[in-house]
Protein backbone atom coordinates (compact mmCIF):
# COMPACT_ATOMS: atom_id res chain seq x y z
CA UNK A 1 0.00 0.00 0.00
CA UNK A 2 2.73 2.26 -1.04
CA UNK A 3 1.70 6.26 -1.31
CA UNK A 4 0.80 7.62 -5.22
CA UNK A 5 3.50 9.73 -6.17
CA UNK A 6 2.92 13.22 -6.82
CA UNK A 7 5.37 16.37 -7.34
CA UNK A 8 5.34 18.11 -3.52
CA UNK A 9 4.67 21.82 -5.34
CA UNK A 10 3.68 23.18 -8.54
CA UNK A 11 3.22 27.09 -9.77
CA UNK A 12 1.03 28.87 -12.24
CA UNK A 13 0.33 32.86 -12.54
CA UNK A 14 -3.25 33.38 -12.81
CA UNK A 15 -4.76 32.52 -16.77
CA UNK A 16 -2.09 30.05 -17.31
CA UNK A 17 -2.63 25.72 -16.91
CA UNK A 18 -0.89 23.79 -14.72
CA UNK A 19 -0.75 20.02 -14.37
CA UNK A 20 0.13 17.39 -11.86
CA UNK A 21 0.74 13.96 -12.36
CA UNK A 22 -0.26 10.86 -9.99
CA UNK A 23 1.84 7.82 -10.61
CA UNK A 24 1.06 4.68 -9.64
CA UNK A 25 1.45 0.76 -10.21
CA UNK A 26 -0.03 -1.94 -12.66
CA UNK A 27 -1.95 -2.20 -9.35
CA UNK A 28 -3.95 0.67 -8.62
CA UNK A 29 -3.97 3.46 -11.38
CA UNK A 30 -3.09 0.99 -14.16
CA UNK A 31 -5.67 -1.62 -13.60
CA UNK A 32 -8.76 0.38 -12.63
CA UNK A 33 -10.50 4.15 -14.05
CA UNK A 34 -11.23 4.54 -10.74
CA UNK A 35 -8.72 7.61 -10.08
CA UNK A 36 -9.97 10.44 -8.06
CA UNK A 37 -8.85 14.08 -7.18
CA UNK A 38 -9.42 16.17 -3.89
CA UNK A 39 -9.04 20.05 -3.27
CA UNK A 40 -8.06 20.48 -0.38
CA UNK A 41 -7.46 24.61 0.70
CA UNK A 42 -5.81 25.02 4.55
CA UNK A 43 -8.10 23.95 7.22
CA UNK A 44 -11.21 22.82 5.49
CA UNK A 45 -12.25 18.95 4.02
CA UNK A 46 -11.23 17.73 0.82
CA UNK A 47 -13.40 18.69 -1.99
CA UNK A 48 -13.69 16.03 -4.55
CA UNK A 49 -13.15 17.82 -8.45
CA UNK A 50 -12.19 14.92 -10.42
CA UNK A 51 -13.51 10.91 -10.18
CA UNK A 52 -13.67 8.23 -12.48
CA UNK A 53 -10.33 9.95 -14.18
CA UNK A 54 -12.05 12.32 -16.36
CA UNK A 55 -15.63 13.46 -14.77
CA UNK A 56 -16.35 16.21 -12.74
CA UNK A 57 -19.23 16.63 -9.72
CA UNK A 58 -21.46 19.05 -10.66
CA UNK A 59 -20.35 22.71 -9.53
CA UNK A 60 -16.63 22.08 -10.14
CA UNK A 61 -15.76 24.49 -13.13
CA UNK A 62 -15.04 23.05 -16.57
CA UNK A 63 -11.30 24.20 -15.92
CA UNK A 64 -10.18 20.95 -14.01
CA UNK A 65 -9.95 18.37 -16.10
CA UNK A 66 -8.66 14.49 -15.45
CA UNK A 67 -6.70 12.02 -17.79
CA UNK A 68 -4.71 9.16 -17.19
CA UNK A 69 -2.19 6.88 -19.49
CA UNK A 70 -0.90 3.87 -18.25
CA UNK A 71 0.26 4.02 -14.26
CA UNK A 72 -0.12 7.78 -14.24
CA UNK A 73 -2.82 10.24 -13.80
CA UNK A 74 -2.82 13.73 -14.32
CA UNK A 75 -5.42 16.78 -13.19
CA UNK A 76 -5.37 20.15 -15.41
CA UNK A 77 -5.70 23.28 -13.99
CA UNK A 78 -6.70 26.13 -17.12
CA UNK A 79 -7.50 29.65 -16.71
CA UNK A 80 -5.67 29.61 -13.15
CA UNK A 81 -7.46 31.64 -10.41
CA UNK A 82 -6.45 32.83 -6.97
CA UNK A 83 -9.25 30.55 -5.48
CA UNK A 84 -7.69 27.53 -6.75
CA UNK A 85 -4.54 27.63 -4.89
CA UNK A 86 -4.50 24.49 -2.15
CA UNK A 87 -3.41 21.19 -1.82
CA UNK A 88 -4.52 18.53 -4.25
CA UNK A 89 -4.59 14.38 -3.69
CA UNK A 90 -5.09 11.76 -5.90
CA UNK A 91 -6.64 8.56 -5.13
CA UNK A 92 -7.20 5.30 -6.92
CA UNK A 93 -8.76 2.05 -5.94
CA UNK A 94 -6.26 -0.73 -5.54
CA UNK A 95 -6.44 -4.93 -6.42
CA UNK A 96 -6.46 -5.35 -2.67
CA UNK A 97 -9.73 -3.44 -2.87
CA UNK A 98 -8.17 -0.79 -0.85
CA UNK A 99 -7.74 2.83 -1.31
CA UNK A 100 -4.46 4.83 -1.24
CA UNK A 101 -3.93 8.34 -2.35
CA UNK A 102 -1.08 10.17 -3.24
CA UNK A 103 1.13 12.19 -1.03
CA UNK A 104 -0.14 15.19 -2.15
CA UNK A 105 0.78 18.54 -3.85
CA UNK A 106 0.91 22.31 -2.80
CA UNK A 107 -0.53 24.61 -6.19
CA UNK A 108 0.86 27.90 -5.66
CA UNK A 109 -0.71 30.56 -7.37
CA UNK A 110 1.58 33.50 -8.75
CA UNK B 1 -27.70 18.21 1.12
CA UNK B 2 -25.03 15.50 2.54
CA UNK B 3 -24.34 15.98 6.08
CA UNK B 4 -21.33 14.36 7.78
CA UNK B 5 -20.58 15.08 11.63
CA UNK B 6 -17.64 13.27 13.41
CA UNK B 7 -17.54 13.19 16.86
CA UNK B 8 -15.44 11.74 19.50
CA UNK B 9 -12.20 12.60 18.99
CA UNK B 10 -10.27 13.95 22.14
CA UNK B 11 -6.39 13.20 23.54
CA UNK B 12 -5.79 9.63 25.21
CA UNK B 13 -2.71 7.85 26.30
CA UNK B 14 -0.30 5.43 24.01
CA UNK B 15 -1.79 1.87 24.14
CA UNK B 16 -5.29 3.38 25.02
CA UNK B 17 -8.61 3.51 23.17
CA UNK B 18 -11.14 5.64 21.46
CA UNK B 19 -13.96 5.19 19.32
CA UNK B 20 -14.91 7.91 16.82
CA UNK B 21 -18.44 8.16 15.39
CA UNK B 22 -19.58 9.70 11.92
CA UNK B 23 -23.26 11.58 12.36
CA UNK B 24 -25.00 11.19 8.65
CA UNK B 25 -27.60 13.12 7.11
CA UNK B 26 -29.28 14.36 3.58
CA UNK B 27 -29.11 10.50 1.67
CA UNK B 28 -30.41 7.04 2.23
CA UNK B 29 -26.96 5.81 4.70
CA UNK B 30 -28.08 1.87 4.17
CA UNK B 31 -27.55 2.22 0.38
CA UNK B 32 -23.45 3.54 0.41
CA UNK B 33 -20.12 2.24 1.47
CA UNK B 34 -18.04 4.53 4.28
CA UNK B 35 -14.57 5.47 4.76
CA UNK B 36 -12.50 6.53 7.42
CA UNK B 37 -9.34 8.92 6.12
CA UNK B 38 -6.60 10.65 8.16
CA UNK B 39 -4.68 13.35 7.98
CA UNK B 40 -1.63 13.69 10.42
CA UNK B 41 -0.78 17.37 11.34
CA UNK B 42 0.99 19.26 8.45
CA UNK B 43 0.91 15.74 6.48
CA UNK B 44 -1.29 13.97 3.50
CA UNK B 45 -4.61 11.88 3.50
CA UNK B 46 -4.12 8.37 4.64
CA UNK B 47 -6.80 6.29 3.77
CA UNK B 48 -7.84 3.86 6.94
CA UNK B 49 -10.69 2.11 6.13
CA UNK B 50 -13.89 1.40 4.34
CA UNK B 51 -17.15 -0.38 4.82
CA UNK B 52 -19.63 -1.87 2.94
CA UNK B 53 -23.55 -0.70 2.78
CA UNK B 54 -24.92 -3.51 5.09
CA UNK B 55 -21.54 -3.76 6.90
CA UNK B 56 -20.77 -6.92 5.44
CA UNK B 57 -17.28 -6.26 4.56
CA UNK B 58 -14.17 -4.58 6.11
CA UNK B 59 -11.28 -3.70 4.89
CA UNK B 60 -7.98 -1.81 6.63
CA UNK B 61 -4.75 -0.02 5.86
CA UNK B 62 -2.20 -2.76 7.05
CA UNK B 63 -1.11 0.33 9.21
CA UNK B 64 -4.21 -0.13 11.51
CA UNK B 65 -4.85 -3.87 10.55
CA UNK B 66 -5.56 -5.17 14.07
CA UNK B 67 -5.95 -2.74 16.13
CA UNK B 68 -8.84 -0.37 14.79
CA UNK B 69 -12.28 -1.61 13.59
CA UNK B 70 -15.33 0.03 11.61
CA UNK B 71 -18.47 -0.53 12.14
CA UNK B 72 -22.15 1.21 11.18
CA UNK B 73 -25.37 1.30 12.38
CA UNK B 74 -28.14 1.63 9.74
CA UNK B 75 -30.82 2.52 12.31
CA UNK B 76 -28.69 5.17 13.55
CA UNK B 77 -27.28 6.64 10.46
CA UNK B 78 -24.14 6.28 12.00
CA UNK B 79 -20.41 5.44 11.21
CA UNK B 80 -17.76 4.29 13.89
CA UNK B 81 -14.49 3.47 14.44
CA UNK B 82 -12.94 1.82 16.95
CA UNK B 83 -9.52 2.69 17.95
CA UNK B 84 -7.43 0.20 19.83
CA UNK B 85 -3.87 -0.06 20.73
CA UNK B 86 -3.33 4.13 19.93
CA UNK B 87 0.32 4.94 19.02
CA UNK B 88 1.95 8.11 18.08
CA UNK B 89 1.88 8.02 14.80
CA UNK B 90 -2.04 8.18 15.00
CA UNK B 91 -2.28 11.28 16.03
CA UNK B 92 -4.57 12.74 13.10
CA UNK B 93 -7.61 14.26 12.35
CA UNK B 94 -10.12 11.67 11.25
CA UNK B 95 -12.44 12.07 8.47
CA UNK B 96 -15.37 10.21 7.90
CA UNK B 97 -16.38 10.03 3.75
CA UNK B 98 -19.45 8.78 2.14
CA UNK B 99 -18.30 6.54 -1.18
CA UNK B 100 -20.12 6.58 -4.80
CA UNK B 101 -20.45 3.18 -4.43
CA UNK B 102 -22.10 0.95 -2.25
CA UNK B 103 -19.86 -2.59 -2.27
CA UNK B 104 -16.42 -1.12 -3.34
CA UNK B 105 -14.76 1.61 -2.09
CA UNK B 106 -13.67 3.36 -5.14
CA UNK B 107 -14.49 7.28 -4.48
CA UNK B 108 -15.04 8.91 -1.27
CA UNK B 109 -17.23 12.29 -2.56
CA UNK B 110 -18.53 13.51 0.58
CA UNK B 111 -16.21 14.79 3.70
CA UNK B 112 -17.16 15.44 7.20
CA UNK B 113 -15.21 18.26 8.54
CA UNK B 114 -12.84 15.96 10.72
CA UNK B 115 -11.89 15.22 14.71
CA UNK B 116 -9.02 15.48 16.11
CA UNK B 117 -7.21 12.39 17.69
CA UNK B 118 -4.10 13.28 19.86
CA UNK B 119 -2.03 10.03 21.31
CA UNK B 120 0.01 11.66 23.56
CA UNK B 121 1.57 10.81 27.85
Amino acid sequence: QSALTQPPSVSGSPGQSVTISCTGTSSDVGSYNRVSWYQQPPGTAPKLVIYEVTNRPSGVPDRFSGSKSGNTASLTISGLQAEDEADYYCSSYTSSSTLVFGGGTKLTVL
Amino acid sequence: QVHLVESGGGVVQPGGSLRLSCAASGFTFSSYGMHWVRQAPGKGLEWVAFIRYDGSNKYFADSVKGRFTISRDNSKNTLYLQMNSLRAEDTAVYYCAKDVNMIRGVTPDYWGQGTLVTVSS
